[in-house]
């Protein structure tokens, strides 16, 4: 089976512009989760979703930062208008609800804002 | 609020040796998750091993094993026999149990991380 599918695995943009990132999570999986990994914070949850409905977004940073998952099989994270301290890697995860509460990460996808 | 603490920020071993990384973490539960990921060069995140609170025996996977201690909040990984690909950033995580009262918390509370080299 595959593993969640991230796209694309590396973006470089300029400040100002938006930067759309997708995520495919594992098929039957419940929960979907967005992550940014920086040197300076580390590894921080963003949002996540439980059956297509986002559950908890305490940590998305800023109104610039949008989440949605329109269907069980693709989400996306948005962030409009992009800014140089977004750079990051940003990780999609997955996992089942019930009797298994381990995440499976994607590639991620490394930003860069120049 | 929960939080996990990884003390060493690098350490190194010898290919073939054995070595242990540490973990604590503070939480009023008594019911929760402990995880050990490994994040390599690639920075795939990938699962090491998994600990269930309410299981008193410490769980294994191959090379890889746990000491955990609930009542001093200590969740170690100790790795046997190093190989070269073990070198990656480790990193240890806590999740309170996901059924329990605000029941759909599946949030992940992360240490900053262990550098590991296995050294040739």
């Amino acid at each position: 089976d595959a593993g969640v599918i991230q796209s694309p695995r590396h973006e470089v943009t300029e400040m100002g512009q938006e930067v759309t990132l997708r995520c495919k999570p594992i098929s039957g999986h419940d929960y979907l989760f967005w992550y940014r990994q920086t040197m300076m914070r580390g590894l921080e949850l963003l949002i996540y979703f439980n059956n297509n409905v986002p559950i908890d977004d305490s940590g998305m940073p800023e109104d610039r930062f949008s989440a949605k998952m329109p269907n069980a099989s693709f989400s996306t994270l948005k962030i409009q208008p992009s800014e140089p301290r977004d750079s990051a890697v940003y990780f999609c995860a997955s996992s089942l609800r019930q009797g298994q509460e381990t995440q499976y990460f994607g590639p991620g996808t490394r930003l860069l804002v120049l | 609020a929960q939080t996990v603490t990884q003390s060493q920020p690098e350490m190194s071993v010898q290919e073939a040796e054995t070595v242990t990384l540490s973990c604590t973490y503070d939480t009023s539960e008594s019911n929760y998750y402990l995880f050990w990921y490994k994040q390599p060069p690639s920075r795939q995140m990938i699962l090491v091993i998994r600990q269930e609170a309410y299981k008193q025996q410490n769980a294994t996977e191959n090379r890889f094993s746990v000491n955990f201690q609930k009542a001093a909040k200590s969740f170690s990984l100790k790795i046997s026999d190093s190989q070269l690909g073990d070198t990656a950033m480790y990193f240890c995580a806590f999740m309170k149990h996901p059924w329990m009262p605000a029941g759909n918390n599946r949030k992940l509370i992360w240490g900053l991380g262990t550098s590991l080299a296995v050294n040739p």
